[in-house]
């Protein structure tokens, strides 16, 4: 168990650039989620995939965002046109789940932080 | 919609003594769960403790255990003979019992947890 795997750790970026990261979950793990951690706050839910569907997003998620896991595996969130607000830790978590109960608690990858200049 | 409160911005506790971190959540289900999340700085969260909503009993882990009042919809953790290692962010954090969309966890705005000498 190599634990979920973030990639980069750190990006910095001009205002108007496109960005994008990676997060590898847990290897068995059918589930990925994204999160948001601003400054002084808890982390706010942005997506979350079951395998390669995504199965919903927030309403934080705007337009600029877009986040895929082509194959069930690894996952990308790409920024476009990115403004300051976009400033924040964007946290990776993935766990095992299927129908019912959802019992088996999310593993958290150290997240990239994102720095708009 | 779920909502997670935590009042307590920093709290501090001498080495070797107890500290208890308060939470409310609002929600109108039966069935869910609670979790505590430690993150260090600059390090990865990482689960403390795990509640279920239908067990009576308070979950235990070690120095960490919680006292879980359904009725009044609060969830505080308590710290026994606390280390310097115990220092770190700690996020009160909800979560739908049932998978598919109910997945995403709802955090806390978390309290700021300092261990002295």
């Amino acid at each position: 168990d190599t634990g979920v795997s973030q990639d980069p750790r750190h990006k910095i970026t001009k205002r108007g650039q496109n960005v994008t990261f990676r997060c590898d979950p847990i290897s068995e793990h059918n589930r990925l989620y994204w999160y948001r951690q601003t400054l002084g706050q808890g982390p706010e839910f942005l997506t979350y995939f079951q395998n390669e569907a995504q199965l919903e997003k927030s309403r934080l998620l705007s337009d600029r965002f877009s986040a895929e896991r082509p194959k069930g595996s690894f996952s990308t969130l790409e920024i476009q046109r990115t403004e300051q607000g976009d400033s924040a830790m964007y946290l990776c978590a993935s766990s095992l789940g299927g129908g019912g109960r959802a019992r088996q608690p999310q593993h958290f990858g150290d997240g990239t932080r994102l720095s708009i200049l | 919609a779920q909502t997670v409160t935590q009042s307590q911005p920093e709290m501090s506790v001498q080495e070797a003594e107890t500290v208890t971190l308060s939470c409310t959540y609002d929600t109108s289900e039966s069935d869910y769960y609670l979790f505590w999340y430690k993150q260090p700085p600059s390090r990865q969260m990482i689960l403390v403790i795990r509640q279920e909503a239908y067990k009576q009993q308070n979950a235990t882990e070690n120095r960490f255990s919680v006292n879980f009042q359904k009725a009044a919809k609060s969830f505080s953790l308590k710290i026994s003979d606390s280390q310097l290692g115990d220092a770190a962010m700690y996020f009160c954090a909800y979560r739908s019992a049932w998978g598919g969309t109910a997945s995403k966890l709802t955090f806390g705005t978390g309290t700021r947890l300092q261990v002295t000498l």
